[in-house]
């Protein structure tokens, strides 16, 4: 009965490879995101879409390329992989209209490139 | 800029001591803010919001807009209590939600035995 789901949760691949991130989530919600938590802890957004419409995208790297099938889903897919690419990514999602407003995450995916 | 702040990298206090962890914001207007924590091994989930004025597993926090300030109180710290807490603030947008989170860098509570 997972929320927001992240697969995978673990991610090692080499510099210069091309991999994808995906997320899902059961709670009816309209808007996704996508965080970077960097090896401070420090958390950044990068992506939101609401109604499978890109509403933020902030200054990341065009490399990195968020799709959204449907409302339920919001993929990342980055390219030709940096080292400064490793960190964990959080998907997140939330109700655009209802309810608190709050937003509920995935467990992350942990990415480290070699 | 849109800013939120929390100077302790890293709380420590003893099992049954009262607990603050300091959050302040930098932001044109009225934004909202939360309170979201990770424990061990656990997603990030939310723990407060300024506007609902709740007390959740003891903790509260207190808008003070002339201070722009949002720090997270608790009386008597537990063992469990211990993990990141992060605040994070978002622009009122009319009746929308879609606004992004803007997160402090976040303050590891340790609570000894």
């Amino acid at each position: 009965d997972t929320a927001v789901s992240q697969t995978p949760k673990y991610l090692v691949t080499q510099m210069g490879n091309d991999k994808s991130i995906k997320c899902e989530q059961n709670l009816g919600h309209d808007t996704m995101y996508w965080y970077k938590q960097d090896s401070k802890k420090f958390l950044k957004i990068m992506f939101s879409y609401n109604n499978k419409e890109l509403i933020i995208n902030e200054t990341v790297p065009n490399r990195f390329s968020p799709k959204s099938p449907d409302k339920a889903h919001l993929n990342l897919h980055i390219n030709s992989l940096e080292l400064g690419d490793s960190a964990v990514y959080f998907c997140a999602s939330s109700s655009a209209s209802s309810g608190t407003g709050a937003q509920h995450f995935g467990d992350g995916t942990r990415l480290s490139i070699l | 800029a849109q800013r939120v702040t929390q100077p302790e990298k890293l709380l420590s206090v003893f099992k049954g001591a009262p607990v603050e962890l300091k959050c302040n914001y930098s932001y044109s207007g009225s934004p909202e803010l939360f309170w979201y924590v990770q424990y061990s091994r656990q997603r990030l989930q939310l723990l407060l919001r300024h506007i609902s004025r709740e007390s959740i597993k003891g903790f509260t926090a207190d808008l003070n807009k002339g201070e722009t300030s949002f720090h997270l109180k608790k009386p008597f710290a537990q063992e469990e209590d211990s993990a990141m807490y992060y605040c994070a603030a978002r622009d009122r947008q009319g009746s929308s939600n879609t606004g992004k989170l803007i997160f402090g860098q976040g303050t590891t509570l340790q609570v000894k035995p």
